[in-house]
């Protein structure tokens, strides 16, 4: 099972939205709803920001978004701010063996 | 809320078995959700291990199922990573992970980490 595909990085001035796409197969991203998406500042454990596709847990932030098209799930933030600063990685079911499946990580700079 | 806490050893040789222990705070460990490890090396980015479930029910990464194993002991709210025949491309930051609810929900609550090096 390989890793999803996201672009190393992506940068955005503030209050721009920016999209980070994450590319997978029809095994994982096609075939699931079950798509998240994590938040990781530098030296911290990753934070869940979306997961089901475009579903936000408690707490975090209405400026994220998510959504999915075929083998390409999606993830935009609006009003970008300084604290958007971070690493951010997509995550999807690939089956009951491999229920958690990696993206490749983009590093998003606020300019 | 709930927190987790790895412990482990930092420092593990090389042939040598890597163990850690995640502790949980805050909430049960008998609740209706899974529990992960996940790991993190700078070369390849987030990796999922494996997972349990408070009955003892487990799913290993296929690579790793030779050399893995998860257990959970109820009684002290705690659940256990071993990975044998470790070598330096086990290095990583390990953590564990209460997931959302079922089996490839999303990981919800993270550990804040420990770094496992393995060298001589």
């Amino acid at each position: 099972q390989s890793a999803l595909t996201q672009p190393a990085s992506v940068s955005g001035s503030p209050g721009q939205s920016i999209t980070i796409s994450c590319t997978g197969t029809n095994n994982d991203v096609g075939s699931y709803i079950l798509v998240s998406w994590y938040q990781q500042h530098p030296g911290k454990a990753p934070k869940l920001i979306i997961y089901e596709v475009n579903k936000r847990p408690s707490g975090a932030s209405t400026r994220f978004s998510g959504s999915k098209s075929g083998n390409t799930a999606s993830l935009t933030i609006s009003g970008l701010q300084a604290e958007d600063e971070a690493d951010y990685y997509c995550c999807s079911f690939a089956g009951m063996s491999i229920p958690y499946v990696f993206g490749t990580g983009t590093k998003v700079t606020v300019l | 809320q709930v927190q987790l806490q790895e412990s482990g050893p930092g420092l593990v040789k090389p042939s040598g078995t890597l163990s850690l222990t995640c502790t949980v705070s805050g909430g049960s460990i008998s609740t209706d959700n899974w529990w992960s490890w996940v790991r993190q090396t700078p070369g390849k980015g987030l990796e999922w291990l494996g997972q349990i479930y408070h009955t003892g029910s487990t799913i290993i990464k296929p690579s790793l199922k030779s050399r893995a194993s998860i257990l959970v002991d109820k009684s002290e709210n705690q659940f256990s990573l071993k990975l044998n025949s470790v070598t330096a491309a086990d290095t990583a930051v390990y953590y564990c992970v209460r997931e959302l609810g079922h089996s490839g929900s999303s990981l919800e609550y993270w550990g804040q980490g420990t770094l496992i090096t393995v060298s001589s």
